[in-house]
């Protein structure tokens, strides 16, 4: 069926540090999301890439379509980072967005 | 612009008790979301509109739960009777058509005791 998978479940980083956090998906796509919810619970939209590179200051997002893959960087991180960061993926067929489970970043000073 | 805005922020009902939950979309987008979170089950789709027509609400858990949009800016979304397991945090997101990003109302926390 389809499925979005996000991967490391938990990450725990020294302030300074950068990441990589991956979403898988099972099927082809014609939208991407990348959304970060803080410890406030409030979700933010980072990043519409269904395919690509962008960046935007010290995070970057990179999805391969034909791989079924989408990676979100965060370099130089701060303790501001923190919270849970979803990738959202709507498939081919519009369906409508599907959430994986994400990936729960705690950045500490 | 002002954002998705959704109310109330909190609400605490007890069980059999109807829930109203609101949202007016950001201007202009003409999709609205209604999404429920709960630490089980993560971010779920309850139902979605499209110039205000419903179009899929095959996520809405049972007929307890019922959702209107009676013009493009603004929505309900209605639990009657209420249970302790419809407790969770409550999302409304909208979007303009097409693939577009999604921006997402603060969220009602309803606790259901």
């Amino acid at each position: 069926g389809i499925q979005v998978e996000q991967s490391p479940p938990d990450l725990i980083l020294q302030e300074g540090a950068n990441s990589t956090l991956r979403c898988n998906f099972s099927d082809s796509v014609n939208n991407l999301q990348w959304f970060h919810q803080n410890p406030w619970g409030q979700l933010i939209n980072l990043f519409y890439i269904p395919s690509g590179t962008k960046q935007n200051g010290r995070l970057s997002a990179t999805t391969v379509a034909t791989e079924r893959y989408s990676l979100l960087y965060i370099s130089s991180s701060q303790t501001t980072d923190s919270g849970v960061y979803f990738c959202a993926v709507e498939f081919t067929g519009n369906t409508p967005l599907v959430f994986g489970k994400g990936t729960r970043l705690s950045v500490i000073a | 612009d002002a954002g998705v805005i959704q109310s109330p922020r909190h609400e605490v009902t007890e069980m059999g008790q109807e829930v109203t939950l609101r949202c007016k979309p950001i201007s202009g987008h003409n999709s609205l979301f209604w999404y429920r979170q709960t630490m089980m089950r993560g971010l779920e789709l309850l139902i979605y509109f499209n110039n205000n027509v419903p179009i899929d609400d095959s996520g809405m858990p049972e007929d307890r739960f019922s959702a209107k949009m009676p013009n493009a800016s603004f929505s309900t979304l209605k639990i009657q009777p209420s249970e302790p397991r419809d407790s969770a945090v409550y999302f409304c997101a909208s979007r303009r058509d097409g693939n577009e990003k999604l921006f997402f109302g603060s969220g009602t926390q309803l606790s259901v005791l």
